[in-house]
């Protein structure tokens, strides 16, 4: 069964941490997709990659970082977690090109305190 | 960009009735049109989706239409189930170059009521 594997389900962080949310897909996709979700706000995209070492701004990238070194592999970095990310954090695969469905993690709930 | 408006935010049926949610979408180059349902606890999985070749689609009890000049889409859900209540999410994208990129409506909370 092809997945999308985030690292955790729940995360809680101080406020200034350095905090990482890993995304592991196993279906050789070339484009993977950082959204947060919040209630009322919907699904929004924070950076997306579509290709190795390749990256490019969502919609909501202040305070983020992201990092892609292997094809199945990337991740989500916040420099110095603030209280305001405290999110759902879901990570997406799809294959090259438009018109193609995402397959969805599980999704990582961070909580920064 | 592209803007994606999506309503109701919430829907209450009765178990056997029909549901509608209606998607609204700004950018004329958009032309793919993907459903997902959203289950507590889980990330948002793929259920239906359109491309603008293409005015309806449907699958079992699922249905999805699309029109163009009025640029918007619709799920159709027909003899609605308890399992059926979840959140569903619209989206649309350009289906050229690298990247594809979604842009997500902002949800429906649907409950499907005994």
């Amino acid at each position: 069964d092809v997945k999308v594997t985030q690292s955790s389900r729940y995360l809680v962080k101080r406020t200034g941490e350095k905090v990482f949310l890993e995304c592991v897909q196993d279906m050789d996709h070339e484009n993977m997709f950082w959204y947060r979700q919040d209630p009322g706000l919907g699904l929004r995209l924070i950076y997306f990659s579509y290709d190795v070492k390749m990256k490019e701004k969502g919609d909501i990238p202040e305070g983020y970082s992201v990092s892609r070194e292997k094809k199945e592999r990337f991740s989500l970095i916040l420099e110095s977690a603030s209280t305001n990310q405290t999110s759902m954090y879901l990570c997406a695969s799809s294959q090259q090109g438009g018109g193609y469905g995402y397959t969805f993690g599980s999704g990582t709930r961070l909580t920064v305190v | 960009g592209e803007n994606v408006e999506q309503h109701p935010s919430t829907l209450s049926v009765q178990e056997g009735d029909s549901a509608v949610i209606k998607c609204t979408y700004s950018d004329s180059a958009s032309n793919y049109f993907p459903w997902y349902k959203q289950e507590l606890g889980k990330g948002p999985q793929l259920i239906i989706d359109i491309r603008s070749n293409v005015g309806e689609k449907k699958d079992q009890r699922i249905a999805v239409t699309l029109n163009k000049t009025a640029k918007h889409f619709s799920l159709h859900i027909t003899e609605t189930q308890p399992e059926d209540s979840a959140v569903y999410f619209c989206a649309a994208s350009k289906a050229a170059g690298g990247g594809n990129k979604l842009t997500f409506g902002t949800g429906t909370q649907l409950k499907v009521e005994l």
